[in-house]
């Protein structure tokens, strides 16, 4: 089975430039999660769909962050415009919650990093 | 959200040796609870779930204590390729059912 497909693995953008992160889920998973994991820190989520729909992004900065998943499979995290404090490596994760199963499966990342 | 603590050490131990990492958290209400390591570089997997019964996998023993709202984990006979970063994880429940992670322990086996 394919695991969760991340891409770009790396970027390096300048503060106030704009970027764009894709992820493609294992395949039937409706639970798709973005985290953020910031050097020396554990993963912190940004936003949690179910299909298309958005069911917790109570902690993403929605001032410059936007995440969509308009036909409840791949989803992209935009940031606009990026901040120093913005680097990090981003995290796609998904889970097959209709079928009751606990474990999300994690991509390899997007590694961000803003000068 | 709540919070979630550990340790972040670094613990570096004999290779043989047992080690056990704990970690505290403050919503009471959480519903589910897990180990995840990461290796430097790369992603989160899952370890083990824990359950207030206990649960063992190996060499692995996980322990969850809701009345302290305290998870431990033990491994017994340690490897070098147990050299990780275990994060402590919970699930709030509910609908939102986003993770709370710490921060992570790192742990050195030492040949």
């Amino acid at each position: 089975e394919a695991g969760v497909a991340q891409s770009p693995r790396y970027k390096i953008i300048e503060k106030r430039q704009s970027v764009a992160f894709w992820c493609n889920p294992i395949s039937g998973h409706a639970t798709l999660y973005w985290y953020q994991q910031i050097l020396g820190q554990g993963p912190k989520l940004l936003i949690q769909f179910q299909n298309n729909g958005v069911v917790d992004d109570s902690q993403l900065p929605k001032d410059r962050f936007s995440a969509e998943r308009l036909k409840g499979v791949d989803s992209t995290l935009k940031i606009q415009p990026a901040k120093l404090e913005d680097s990090a490596v981003y995290l796609c994760a998904s889970r097959d919650r209709d079928r009751g199963l606990d474990e999300q499966y994690f991509g390899p990342g997007t590694r961000l990093t803003v000068t | 959200r709540k919070e979630v603590e550990q340790d972040p050490g670094p613990f570096n131990v004999p290779e043989g040796a047992t080690v056990a990492f704990n970690c505290t958290y403050s919503n009471s209400a959480s519903q589910s609870f897990f180990w995840y390591r990461q290796d430097c570089r790369k992603e989160p997997k899952l370890l083990m779930s824990v359950y207030s019964s206990g649960n063992e996998d190996g060499r692995f023993t996980a322990q969850l204590n809701r009345a302290s709202q305290y998870i431990s984990l033990l491994i017994r006979d340690s490897k070098l390729s147990d050299s990780a970063t275990y994060l402590c994880v919970v699930n709030e429940g509910g609908g939102a059912d986003g993770l709370t992670f710490g921060k992570g322990t790192h742990l050195i086996i030492q040949p």
